[in-house]
């Protein structure tokens, strides 16, 4: 499978805990982006990177949250200090380089549920 | 603040009808306008861009695009079960590194 990977696909958790989410990008694609959605609503950006630069946060990005891609290849998004506010599908996806149209292509997203 | 609007529905059609979902853009700079389909608990999949003004055609989608009046619109042929599913409109304002600014997307349920 050549798509966007993301690990785990479901996490539970109990409030004030930490998680960490990995995405997978598609092979070559240098840009990667972090997504969250919650039911009802469309995908709400979070932060991106292009290779392993970090090139925009979201104001939704409290300081409870942290993403990084080491070597601009795989990303982990980290959040501190769970809220139940934070229950969400989390969404993870690439494109490719050039200045074309930037489609992105999406994980199957990690859901977490904070208790 | 970039807005993207779209009627949350549900819209329902009969099986072999056009189906026809609609999207409104307030960022006048928006430049790149993305179709979604997104199954309940699953994650968004990629249907069609566009980004001049007009048609653009793919299978039994096409995309239209009026930069003037704002508004990006997305056509089903030949509705099936199978095309129910959220329809969900994205923006960039520019091409290159962007990310996204998505609607709420529009419910679709075809029925047989």
């Amino acid at each position: 499978d050549t798509g966007v990977s993301q690990d785990p696909r479901h996490k539970i958790t109990k409030r004030g805990q930490n998680v960490t989410f990995r995405c997978d990008p598609i092979s070559e694609h240098n840009r990667l982006y972090w997504y969250r959605q919650t039911l009802g609503q469309g995908p709400e950006f979070l932060t991106y990177f292009q290779n392993e630069a970090q090139l925009e946060k979201s104001r939704l990005l409290s300081d409870r949250f942290s993403a990084e891609r080491p070597k601009g290849s795989f990303s982990t998004l980290e959040i501190q200090r769970t809220e139940q506010g934070d229950s969400a599908m989390y969404l993870c996806a690439s494109s490719p380089r050039g200045g074309g149209p930037n489609e992105q292509f999406f994980g199957p997203g990690t859901r977490l549920t904070v208790l | 603040q970039k807005e993207v609007e779209q009627n949350s529905g549900p819209l329902s059609v009969p099986e072999g009808a056009i189906a026809s979902l609609n999207c409104t853009y307030s960022d006048r700079g928006s430049q790149s306008f993305f179709w979604y389909r997104q199954y309940s608990g699953k994650s968004p999949e990629l249907i069609m861009f566009i980004y001049s003004n007009g048609d653009k055609e793919d299978g039994r989608f096409t995309a239209q695009l009026n930069k003037a009046s704002q508004y990006v619109s997305l056509l089903i042929r030949d509705s099936q079960p199978s095309d129910s599913a959220t329809y969900l409109c994205a923006v960039t304002p520019f091409s290159g590194n962007t990310p996204l600014v998505f609607g709420k997307g529009t419910r679709l349920s075809v029925i047989a």
